[in-house]
């Protein structure tokens, strides 16, 4: 069975421009979550999204906002980049809330946002 | 507030011995409880999780032991190996609010010496 997938590996940009980072959830899950993890620090609730809905957002900043798409696909887009943006950001997917939610969450192997 | 955390950032033991990482949680409302194991370069592997309703669970070669009195969680992982060495986290969701939103501890380094 495939896992949680995300591209691209890794991603450098420049201050002040965008960044698109795309999750594919394992089969049969329709909830995705984001997480950031900046260096040397834990991981950061970002966005959670159940058929294709926004179900939850964590303590950021408007310009960190993403979408799920109808296979249950999702993005994280980053607006007007910052240095501090850079870091490891992390999708993880689990059971969805028509279909037996469950907390465990399976992440994929992130996506390094780097900004210059 | 929402926190949890980790005793030691460091964990050096010998190969075959058991290792035992401790986590604390702030949160007495907290009902689930997970393990992540993340190896450098990759993204947070499962481990094992617990509910609030036990107080130990087992896996292969892991087992994790719940404590709500004192609000402890502990991961032993026994026989430990070259390969356990990684970076081991615990996690706390916040139970019946249903947020989707699972609170990290910092993560102790597990250092397993040949």
């Amino acid at each position: 069975e495939a896992g949680v997938t995300q591209s691209p590996t890794h991603l450098i940009k420049t201050r002040g421009q965008q960044a698109t980072l795309r999750c594919s959830p394992i089969s049969g899950h329709t909830s995705v979550y984001w997480y950031q993890q900046a260096l040397g620090l834990g991981l950061q609730f970002l966005l959670w999204y159940d058929e294709g809905e926004e179900r939850n957002r964590g303590n950021f900043p408007p310009r960190f906002s993403g979408r799920q798409f109808p296979n249950y696909s999702s993005e994280l887009n980053v607006n007007a980049l910052e240095l501090e943006d850079s870091a490891l950001y992390l999708c993880a997917s689990s059971l969805g809330l028509a279909s037996g939610y469950t907390d465990t969450q399976y992440f994929g192997p992130g996506t390094r946002l780097t900004v210059l | 507030g929402e926190s949890v955390g980790l005793h030691l950032p460091t964990l050096s033991v010998q190969e075959g011995d058991n290792s035992i990482i401790n986590c604390a949680y702030s949160n007495s409302a907290s009902d689930y409880f997970i393990w992540y194991k993340q190896e450098s370069g990759k993204g947070p592997q499962f481990i094992i999780d617990i509910r609030s309703n036990m107080d130990k669970r087992q896996g292969q070669r892991v087992t994790v032991l719940l404590n709500k009195t004192v609000k402890h969680l502990s991961l032993q992982i026994a026989a430990t190996q070259p390969g356990d060495s990684a970076v081991y986290f615990c996690a706390e969701n916040m139970g019946s609010s249903n947020t989707g939103k699972l609170i990290f501890g910092q993560g102790t380094t597990l250092q397993v010496k040949p």
